[in-house]
């Protein structure tokens, strides 16, 4: 009875490849949100979707496409990997937008490795 | 430009000991704050949340935290930690158009 859950927990990937990580939550929340950690742990927002709607789109490179095809799932596909790219990823959701959309409940994260 | 600051990356206690660990943020409005843990391996557990009213506020595992104005300041305490409360604590501020932003951490590790 997982309420925020990602696959695969672990990706390792060559240069170039293309990638996707799925998130999934099964809290009827609406608003469901992209993280990346990198490795001094630093958690910077990437997307934020409401109601499959894109909401927060940061300053994150075009490859990083993210897709919601409903309410409960919101993907992450990356085109072209860099080293760079190495993180964990987390995916997030939060019960709705607006004040009570602050408390968000987090995925297991997936850990990308690009050699 | 809105910001976290959590001004020790590292701190140790001894198990039993008392734990303050320390934010302080940079907001124009009203925030609404945060305390979250990440243990080894694990994504993050929001351990309690302040939006209005009493300035301190208790969590879950047995953490308080206190809202000061004056000082922008949110610090997270615990009376007497255990060894399973070493992990990676991060305080965030939310802001207005609905996204969090996070302070850098801080790691507890707890001596037996």
């Amino acid at each position: 009875d997982t309420a925020v859950s990602q696959t695969p927990k672990y990706l390792v990937t060559q240069m170039g490849n293309d990638k996707s990580i799925k998130c999934e939550q099964n809290l009827g929340h609406d608003t469901m949100y992209w993280y990346k950690q990198d490795s001094k742990k630093f958690l910077k927002i990437m997307f934020s979707y409401n109601n499959k709607e894109l909401i927060i789109n940061e300053t994150v490179p075009n490859r990083f496409s993210p897709k919601s095809p409903d309410k409960a799932h919101l993907n992450l596909h990356i085109n072209s990997l860099e080293l760079g790219d190495s993180a964990v990823y987390f995916c997030a959701s939060s019960p709705q937008w607006g004040q009570g959309a602050y408390e968000q409940y987090f995925g297991p994260g997936t850990r990308l490795t690009v050699t | 430009a809105q910001s976290v600051t959590q001004p020790d990356i590292h701190i140790t206690v001894s198990e039993g000991a008392s734990l303050e660990l320390r934010c302080n943020y940079s907001y124009g409005a009203t925030p609404y704050l945060f305390w979250y843990v990440q243990s080894p391996g694990q994504g993050l557990q929001l351990l309690l949340k302040y939006f209005s009213g009493d300035t301190l506020v208790q969590g879950i595992k047995g953490f308080e935290a206190e809202f000061k104005r004056s000082q922008s300041s949110f610090n997270l305490r615990k009376p007497s930690v255990h060894w399973s409360d070493a992990a990676e604590y991060f305080c965030a501020v939310g802001r207005g158009n609905n996204d969090m932003r996070f302070g850098a951490g801080t790691r507890l590790t707890v001596k037996p």
